[in-house]
Protein backbone atom coordinates (compact mmCIF):
# COMPACT_ATOMS: atom_id res chain seq x y z
CA UNK A 1 0.00 0.00 0.00
CA UNK A 2 0.72 3.67 0.33
CA UNK A 3 3.10 4.89 2.37
CA UNK A 4 5.30 7.28 3.93
CA UNK A 5 8.79 6.53 5.61
CA UNK A 6 10.82 8.89 7.74
CA UNK A 7 13.63 7.20 9.38
CA UNK A 8 14.68 9.14 11.69
CA UNK A 9 12.65 9.85 14.68
CA UNK A 10 15.17 12.57 16.46
CA UNK A 11 17.45 14.46 14.62
CA UNK A 12 19.49 16.79 17.27
CA UNK A 13 21.95 19.02 16.05
CA UNK A 14 24.14 22.46 16.81
CA UNK A 15 22.36 26.20 15.98
CA UNK A 16 24.33 26.70 12.24
CA UNK A 17 24.86 23.42 11.27
CA UNK A 18 23.12 22.04 7.91
CA UNK A 19 19.46 20.29 8.57
CA UNK A 20 18.32 17.08 6.52
CA UNK A 21 15.38 15.38 7.06
CA UNK A 22 14.67 12.04 5.86
CA UNK A 23 11.69 11.23 3.60
CA UNK A 24 11.00 8.22 1.59
CA UNK A 25 7.57 6.78 0.09
CA UNK A 26 5.88 4.31 -1.47
CA UNK A 27 2.74 4.92 -4.56
CA UNK A 28 1.54 3.47 -7.25
CA UNK A 29 0.32 6.39 -8.38
CA UNK A 30 2.43 8.57 -10.71
CA UNK A 31 0.70 11.70 -9.97
CA UNK A 32 1.73 12.34 -6.35
CA UNK A 33 2.04 14.67 -4.30
CA UNK A 34 4.69 15.29 -1.33
CA UNK A 35 4.68 17.96 1.54
CA UNK A 36 6.64 18.77 4.37
CA UNK A 37 4.72 20.03 7.69
CA UNK A 38 5.98 21.42 10.38
CA UNK A 39 4.16 21.06 13.84
CA UNK A 40 5.05 23.62 16.82
CA UNK A 41 3.22 22.28 20.14
CA UNK A 42 -0.27 23.55 20.71
CA UNK A 43 -0.29 24.99 17.21
CA UNK A 44 -1.65 23.59 13.94
CA UNK A 45 0.70 21.85 11.65
CA UNK A 46 1.84 24.01 8.97
CA UNK A 47 2.57 23.87 5.64
CA UNK A 48 6.53 23.94 4.65
CA UNK A 49 6.52 22.40 1.41
CA UNK A 50 5.06 20.74 -1.48
CA UNK A 51 5.99 19.51 -5.14
CA UNK A 52 4.98 16.98 -7.35
CA UNK A 53 7.37 17.84 -10.31
CA UNK A 54 10.12 15.44 -10.44
CA UNK A 55 13.91 16.86 -9.69
CA UNK A 56 12.53 20.03 -9.68
CA UNK A 57 13.85 22.27 -5.93
CA UNK A 58 11.08 23.68 -3.93
CA UNK A 59 12.05 26.63 -1.53
CA UNK A 60 10.32 28.55 1.41
CA UNK A 61 11.56 30.36 4.38
CA UNK A 62 15.48 28.92 4.02
CA UNK A 63 14.23 25.08 4.07
CA UNK A 64 14.24 23.46 0.29
CA UNK A 65 13.46 19.61 -0.73
CA UNK A 66 13.41 17.88 -4.32
CA UNK A 67 11.38 15.68 -5.32
CA UNK A 68 13.36 12.16 -6.78
CA UNK A 69 10.89 9.63 -8.48
CA UNK A 70 13.64 7.26 -9.11
CA UNK A 71 14.63 7.24 -6.05
CA UNK A 72 11.29 7.86 -4.28
CA UNK A 73 12.54 10.23 -1.63
CA UNK A 74 11.69 13.82 -0.68
CA UNK A 75 14.45 14.82 1.58
CA UNK A 76 13.90 18.07 3.09
CA UNK A 77 17.58 20.39 3.94
CA UNK A 78 18.40 23.84 5.43
CA UNK A 79 21.86 25.30 5.12
CA UNK A 80 21.98 26.44 8.87
CA UNK A 81 20.30 25.31 11.85
CA UNK A 82 18.34 27.86 14.06
CA UNK A 83 17.02 27.40 17.08
CA UNK A 84 13.83 28.41 16.17
CA UNK A 85 13.47 25.33 13.76
CA UNK A 86 12.95 22.91 16.74
CA UNK A 87 9.87 21.44 16.19
CA UNK A 88 8.26 18.13 14.82
CA UNK A 89 8.39 17.72 10.99
CA UNK A 90 6.05 15.12 8.85
CA UNK A 91 6.57 14.11 5.56
CA UNK A 92 3.15 13.70 3.75
CA UNK A 93 2.26 11.50 0.37
CA UNK A 94 -1.55 12.30 -1.87
CA UNK A 95 -1.85 11.35 -5.33
CA UNK A 96 -4.44 12.66 -7.84
CA UNK A 97 -7.43 14.29 -6.41
CA UNK A 98 -8.23 12.18 -3.60
CA UNK A 99 -7.79 14.61 -0.76
CA UNK A 100 -6.30 11.82 1.26
CA UNK A 101 -2.89 12.42 2.74
CA UNK A 102 -0.44 9.82 4.20
CA UNK A 103 1.80 11.05 6.90
CA UNK A 104 4.83 9.79 8.27
CA UNK A 105 5.58 9.00 11.58
CA UNK A 106 7.60 12.61 12.09
CA UNK A 107 10.64 13.80 12.84
CA UNK A 108 11.21 15.54 15.81
CA UNK A 109 14.17 18.27 15.09
CA UNK A 110 16.29 19.58 18.24
CA UNK A 111 18.63 22.87 17.46
CA UNK A 112 20.69 23.51 20.29
CA UNK A 113 22.65 26.79 20.70
CA UNK B 1 -4.36 34.32 4.58
CA UNK B 2 -6.33 30.33 4.77
CA UNK B 3 -7.03 29.33 8.66
CA UNK B 4 -8.90 26.66 10.42
CA UNK B 5 -10.35 27.06 14.15
CA UNK B 6 -11.01 23.61 15.61
CA UNK B 7 -12.99 23.58 18.92
CA UNK B 8 -12.98 23.01 21.77
CA UNK B 9 -9.11 22.39 21.90
CA UNK B 10 -9.05 19.97 24.69
CA UNK B 11 -11.98 17.79 25.77
CA UNK B 12 -12.14 14.88 28.81
CA UNK B 13 -15.28 12.61 28.69
CA UNK B 14 -16.04 9.27 30.68
CA UNK B 15 -15.67 5.92 28.88
CA UNK B 16 -18.72 5.31 27.42
CA UNK B 17 -19.92 8.58 26.62
CA UNK B 18 -19.83 10.57 23.03
CA UNK B 19 -18.09 13.56 22.15
CA UNK B 20 -18.72 16.28 19.31
CA UNK B 21 -15.74 18.62 18.09
CA UNK B 22 -16.00 20.94 15.27
CA UNK B 23 -13.84 22.66 12.65
CA UNK B 24 -14.39 25.70 10.70
CA UNK B 25 -12.37 27.26 8.12
CA UNK B 26 -11.54 30.67 7.82
CA UNK B 27 -10.69 32.75 4.58
CA UNK B 28 -11.70 30.00 1.89
CA UNK B 29 -13.75 27.63 1.44
CA UNK B 30 -13.21 24.41 2.52
CA UNK B 31 -14.91 22.27 -0.32
CA UNK B 32 -13.37 18.81 1.71
CA UNK B 33 -12.68 18.53 4.99
CA UNK B 34 -10.49 15.18 5.85
CA UNK B 35 -10.70 14.46 9.45
CA UNK B 36 -7.11 12.31 11.19
CA UNK B 37 -6.54 10.83 14.25
CA UNK B 38 -3.09 10.51 16.25
CA UNK B 39 -3.01 8.55 18.82
CA UNK B 40 -0.50 8.10 21.29
CA UNK B 41 2.83 7.05 19.99
CA UNK B 42 1.43 6.96 16.30
CA UNK B 43 1.20 9.29 13.37
CA UNK B 44 -1.80 10.98 12.00
CA UNK B 45 -4.58 8.29 10.66
CA UNK B 46 -6.96 9.38 8.48
CA UNK B 47 -10.15 8.07 9.55
CA UNK B 48 -12.70 10.16 6.62
CA UNK B 49 -13.13 12.63 3.90
CA UNK B 50 -15.59 14.71 3.50
CA UNK B 51 -16.01 16.50 -0.23
CA UNK B 52 -19.00 18.98 -0.90
CA UNK B 53 -21.75 16.75 -3.12
CA UNK B 54 -20.15 13.75 -2.36
CA UNK B 55 -20.63 10.98 -0.06
CA UNK B 56 -18.67 10.76 2.76
CA UNK B 57 -15.69 8.58 2.76
CA UNK B 58 -14.27 6.47 5.39
CA UNK B 59 -10.99 4.82 5.76
CA UNK B 60 -11.10 1.05 6.91
CA UNK B 61 -11.10 0.84 10.43
CA UNK B 62 -13.79 3.42 10.70
CA UNK B 63 -17.36 3.72 10.56
CA UNK B 64 -20.27 6.39 9.98
CA UNK B 65 -21.83 4.69 13.13
CA UNK B 66 -18.72 5.59 15.50
CA UNK B 67 -17.98 8.93 13.90
CA UNK B 68 -20.69 10.44 12.39
CA UNK B 69 -19.74 13.84 10.67
CA UNK B 70 -21.61 16.64 9.20
CA UNK B 71 -20.40 19.45 6.38
CA UNK B 72 -23.45 21.61 5.92
CA UNK B 73 -21.53 24.18 4.55
CA UNK B 74 -18.37 25.20 3.02
CA UNK B 75 -16.44 26.62 6.01
CA UNK B 76 -18.26 24.74 8.99
CA UNK B 77 -18.09 20.56 9.58
CA UNK B 78 -18.25 18.85 12.88
CA UNK B 79 -17.44 15.08 13.74
CA UNK B 80 -19.01 13.27 17.23
CA UNK B 81 -17.10 10.66 18.53
CA UNK B 82 -19.70 7.82 19.63
CA UNK B 83 -18.96 5.68 22.88
CA UNK B 84 -15.89 6.82 23.41
CA UNK B 85 -13.34 4.62 25.25
CA UNK B 86 -9.72 4.45 25.84
CA UNK B 87 -8.45 3.99 22.48
CA UNK B 88 -10.19 6.80 21.48
CA UNK B 89 -8.08 9.15 23.31
CA UNK B 90 -5.91 11.16 20.60
CA UNK B 91 -5.42 14.29 19.15
CA UNK B 92 -8.26 14.76 16.23
CA UNK B 93 -6.77 17.40 13.55
CA UNK B 94 -9.33 18.75 10.81
CA UNK B 95 -7.44 19.11 7.36
CA UNK B 96 -9.41 21.19 5.23
CA UNK B 97 -8.96 22.42 1.40
CA UNK B 98 -10.34 23.75 -1.47
CA UNK B 99 -7.12 22.90 -4.11
CA UNK B 100 -7.12 19.20 -3.50
CA UNK B 101 -3.95 18.79 -3.05
CA UNK B 102 -3.41 21.07 0.02
CA UNK B 103 -5.12 21.02 2.94
CA UNK B 104 -4.39 23.37 5.60
CA UNK B 105 -4.88 22.12 9.36
CA UNK B 106 -6.50 22.96 12.69
CA UNK B 107 -4.75 23.04 15.97
CA UNK B 108 -6.91 19.56 17.05
CA UNK B 109 -8.86 18.54 19.61
CA UNK B 110 -6.94 17.02 22.25
CA UNK B 111 -9.46 14.10 23.42
CA UNK B 112 -8.76 12.58 26.58
CA UNK B 113 -11.01 9.03 27.94
CA UNK B 114 -11.49 8.29 31.52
Amino acid sequence: GDSVTQKEGLVTLTEGLPVMLNCTYQTIYSNAFLFWYVHYLNESPRLLLKSSTDNKRTEHQGFHATLHKSSSSFHLQKSSAQLSDSALYYCALTWGNTGKLIFGLGTTLQVQP
Amino acid sequence: GALVYQYPRRTICKSGTSMRMECQAVGFQATSVAWYRQSPQKTFELIALSTVNSAIKYEQNFTQEKFPISHPNLSFSSMTVLNAYLEDRGLYLCGASWVQDTQYFGPGTRLLVL
